[in-house]
């Protein structure tokens, strides 16, 4: 599997934007960009998924660079329960391989 | 719709004892996964079925490990005997197919083996 880079951890101010960036040097052209979250004593949550274009749903947007060797998680508007741990992913959609977590970056968000 | 189910919640055993783990995922879903997450760690891939057949079960320590998924649904997994590295939170997750269509993960039983 491609490996991702993320930093281990950020820090946001409630109701401020925030960007959580994502390396993947070695992604193939083939693999989706995953970002799943892991709220305290829960299991991870999936929040956005994308392969070129920029993603956006209720939860969050998604940024893809052009080469797409990074991209970054936006969150418009960071609450106190937007606190947890951000794993970003790559994946190849069309095969079974299943999702393969890394140590994500630990989000604290300071009311 | 309701969500994956997981059982126990919790679990304290000593070392070398047995133990079980439960998982319903959501009706429907044909993938199911365990996961391993150790504290401090990201989820570890235990084993993949698709229905009721093994797709991955490269990283299971099958010495001591084993799950079956019986008639493609619900799921357990066991391990025999247990030992104080096997402390963690077994995670379960569902999915429609692969991972375009995004995991649904259970909230897990942690597990201290003492």
């Amino acid at each position: 599997d491609a490996k991702t880079t993320q930093p281990n951890s950020m820090e946001s101010n409630e109701e401020e934007p925030v960007h959580l960036p994502c390396n993947h040097s070695t992604i193939s052209g083939t693999d989706y960009i995953h970002w799943y979250r892991q709220l305290p004593s829960q299991g991870p949550e999936y929040v956005i998924h994308g392969l070129t274009s920029n993603v956006n749903n209720r939860m969050a947007s998604l940024a893809i660079a052009e080469d797409r060797k990074s991209s970054t998680l936006i969150l418009h508007r960071a609450t106190l329960r937007d606190a947890a741990v951000y794993y970003c992913i790559l994946s190849w959609n069309s095969g079974n391989t299943p999702l393969v977590f890394g140590k994500g970056t630990r989000l604290s968000v300071i009311a | 719709e309701a969500g994956v189910a997981q059982s126990p919640r919790y679990k304290i055993i000593e070392k070398r004892q047995s133990v079980a783990f439960w998982c319903n995922p959501i009706s429907g879903h044909a993938t199911l996964y365990w996961y391993q997450q150790i504290l401090g760690q990201g989820p570890k891939l235990l084993i993949q079925f698709q229905n009721n057949g093994v797709v991955d079960d490269s990283q299971l320590p099958k010495d001591r490990f084993s799950a079956e998924r019986l008639k493609g649904v619900d799921s357990t997994l066991k391990i025999q005997p247990a030992k104080l590295e096997d402390s963690a939170v077994y995670l379960c997750a569902s999915s429609l197919g692969n991972s375009y269509y995004g995991y649904t993960f259970g909230s897990g039983t942690r597990l201290t083996v003492v």
